[in-house]
């Protein structure tokens, strides 16, 4: 069944370090793929998104490029703050199905 | 503002009672979801609904039974046959027709069964 793998987490870093937090996913078609980013006691929060091949999706200085061939969708950020320490979590949706999400990556960045 | 709202945000069980978790949206939206989130599994699906009066069971439904009787309201009840009750429990919702939508999300509410 379609399903999405995250780097194991936990991933600390220091603060204007530069993330990647590796997303690969087995689909049987051509899913939209999706960043969440969950902040302690809270639900999920929409970060980016990208709904077909080679569409990057970026928001708050996070992005991420859907690529086919190596069915990835990394999320990468040039320099950290400390106000991202969070558990990110990467997804899959086809039209009107439910949502596949990884096990989630927590973020420490330390000042 | 429009949103999904979750209450209560704590809620304390003893073993053998059912238990009601509320989610109300006023996103206009057509479906909604009930995922279970356990430390270091991510989410799992319990139920979801497309339309009003209409749900399916999702990949953990046993123990859990859900009603969609508003387009609104979409509450959960966990029962006493759900083995493993305590979980961090997160409400969802997404516009029904079209597109690969994104699901908007509650603040979830946090479940203790002792």
């Amino acid at each position: 069944g379609d399903s999405v793998t995250q780097m194991e987490g936990p991933v600390t870093l220091s603060e204007e370090a530069f993330l990647t937090i590796n997303c690969t996913y087995t689909a049987t078609g051509y899913p939209s793929l999706f960043w969440y980013v969950q902040y302690p006691g809270e639900g999920l929060q929409l970060l980016l998104k990208a709904t077909k091949a080679d569409d990057k999706g970026s928001n708050k200085g996070f992005e991420a490029t859907y690529r086919k061939e190596t069915t990835s969708f990394h999320l990468e950020k040039g320099s950290v703050q400390v106000s991202d320490s969070a558990v990110y979590f990467c997804a899959l949706r086809y039209n009107n199905n439910d949502m596949r999400f990884g096990a989630g990556t927590r973020l420490t960045v330390k000042p | 503002d429009g949103g999904i709202t979750q209450s209560p945000k704590y809620l304390f069980r003893k073993e053998g009672q059912n238990v009601t978790l509320s989610c109300e949206q006023n996103l206009n939206h057509d479906a909604m979801y009930w995922y279970r989130q356990d430390p270091g599994q991510g989410l799992r699906l319990i139920y979801y609904s497309q339309i009003v009066n209409d749900f399916q069971k999702g990949d953990i439904a046993e123990g859990y039974s859900v009603s969609r009787e508003k387009k609104e309201s979409f509450p959960l009840t966990v029962t006493s046959a759900q083995k493993n009750p305590t979980a961090f429990y997160l409400c969802a919702s997404s516009p029904g027709a079209g597109g690969n939508s994104p699901l908007h999300f509650g603040n979830g509410t946090r479940l203790t069964v002792t």
